[in-house]
């Protein structure tokens, strides 16, 4: 079945020490997100490519990049994560001009120790 | 003001019960809304979507949406306890892309109790 691949489920990562959070999808959408989700919040979208065209929530904080080396995949860089970025971290996808709703991964629970 | 608000929870209401769920939109140009569940730990899930005014019913759900009160409620009839789930208004305004500013609601908590 199509659908969209979180690697891994659960992730576990020091303080200050770089992790790379992984996404793919086989639906073939142009448009994919990265949100953070921590304990009893909506998820808040920090970033999404429409195609390779990068495009950065104001607020997101710099400590946060994203790569999409193809239509397929999608990476979340946390270049020095901190005890406050522990959180759920969840992949969707659309496809502009079929009604935009979002086909969700399982997630990713980061963890910072 | 928020840009998308849900009625405040959580919400509790008895097996069987019909369930009311609201959301609130400042953006008048927004044009495309959806409601998604989210069971504790899992990934949100679409459960419906509604584009013009007037009502939607799929199962036992049905959405509504006004478009000039700006709101968009789900209604949940016969709850049942496996409805137990926070429920997250999207709404979709017509921003500089084609595509829309995503905006979540911050979620209203559900529980159906036998």
């Amino acid at each position: 079945d199509a659908m969209v691949i979180q690697n891994p489920r659960y992730q576990v990562t020091q303080f200050g020490k770089p992790v790379t959070l992984s996404c793919s999808q086989t639906l073939n959408h142009n448009v994919m997100y990265w949100y953070q989700q921590k304990s009893s919040q909506a998820p808040k979208l920090l970033f999404h490519y429409y195609d390779k065209d990068f495009n950065n929530e104001a607020d997101t904080p710099d400590n946060f990049q994203s790569r999409r080396p193809n239509t397929s995949f999608c990476f979340l860089d946390i270049r020095s994560p901190g005890l406050g970025d522990a959180a759920m971290y969840l992949c969707a996808t659309s496809r502009v001009g079929s009604n935009e709703k979002l086909f969700f991964g399982s997630g990713t629970q980061l963890s910072v120790l | 003001q928020k840009e998308v608000e849900q009625n405040s929870g959580p919400l509790s209401v008895p097996e069987g019960a019909i369930a009311s769920l609201n959301c609130t939109y400042s953006d008048r140009v927004s044009q495309s809304f959806f409601w998604y569940r989210q069971y504790s730990g899992k990934s949100p899930e679409l459960i419906m979507s509604i584009y013009s005014n007037g009502d939607k019913e799929d199962g036992r759900f049905t959405a509504q949406l006004n478009k000039a009160s700006q709101y968009v409620s789900l209604l949940i009839r016969d709850s049942q306890p496996s409805d137990s789930a926070t429920y997250l208004c999207d709404v979709r305004s017509a921003g500089g892309t084609s595509y829309g500013k995503l905006t979540f609601g911050q979620g209203t908590i559900l529980t159906v109790h036998p």
